[in-house]
């Protein structure tokens, strides 16, 4: 298995672009999670699934959007790219609610 | 009160030393608790869940008092290979849509 695998690793981005951030897991787990992890500073989650079809927001879903059209992806999109959204951001899947969640590679992203 | 609080350290041991890390953590009604290790630039993996009656795993011990709303992490025999930041983190609700990160404490365990 290959767990949670997050693409790109790295990126770069203009103030204004577009891009969207890959996550797949082959563990067949309902839970979907995405993370940001600013410099010094917890994790926050940004939006979350619990099952195909299903997305709700977390605490800092602004300028993020997602959607679950299948158990294995979870795509994170990000509209109108800002400094502020500089920032690692992980994916985060969970067999059910209770168990730990296992966390992807992470992707580094730079807006300039 | 920050919902989930952390010294962020860092702490700097020698090999061979025991060294405890605290968290406490607002919400009286949290369902679950565990403790996460991250390596430098690495994504969080799952150290060991935190029991009311405390548990232990190996080197490593985890205890939990809710009535004081504090989780503490203990490592015997600190290794070079533990040298890591710590997350304590907690669980507000059932749905774990509601895992809450505290920011971390880093060890540094030196030869």
């Amino acid at each position: 298995n290959a767990g949670v695998t997050q693409t790109p690793k790295f990126r770069i981005l203009k103030i204004g672009q577009s891009m969207t951030l890959q996550c797949a897991q082959d563990m067949n787990h309902n839970y979907m999670y995405w993370y940001r992890q600013d410099p010094g500073m917890g994790l926050k989650l940004i939006y979350y699934s619990v099952g195909a079809g299903i997305t709700d927001k977390g605490e800092v879903p602004n300028g993020y959007n997602v959607s679950r059209s299948t158990t294995e992806d979870f795509p994170l999109r990000l509209e109108l790219a800002a400094p502020s959204q500089t920032s690692v951001y992980f994916c985060a899947s969970t067999g059910t609610s209770r168990q730990q969640q296992y966390f992807g590679p992470g992707t580094r992203l730079t807006v300039t | 009160r920050k919902e989930v609080e952390q010294d962020p350290g860092p702490f700097n041991v020698p090999e061979g030393a025991t060294v405890a890390f605290n968290c406490t953590y607002s919400n009286s009604a949290s369902q679950s608790f565990f403790w996460y290790r991250q390596d430098c630039r690495k994504e969080p993996k799952l150290l060991m869940s935190v029991y009311s009656s405390g548990n232990e795993d190996g080197r490593f011990t985890a205890q939990l008092n809710r009535a004081s709303q504090y989780i503490s992490l203990l490592i015997r025999d600190s290794k070079l290979s533990d040298s890591a930041t710590y997350l304590c983190v907690v669980n507000k609700n059932q749905a774990g849509t509601a895992l809450i990160f505290g920011k971390g404490t880093t060890l540094s365990v030196s030869s």
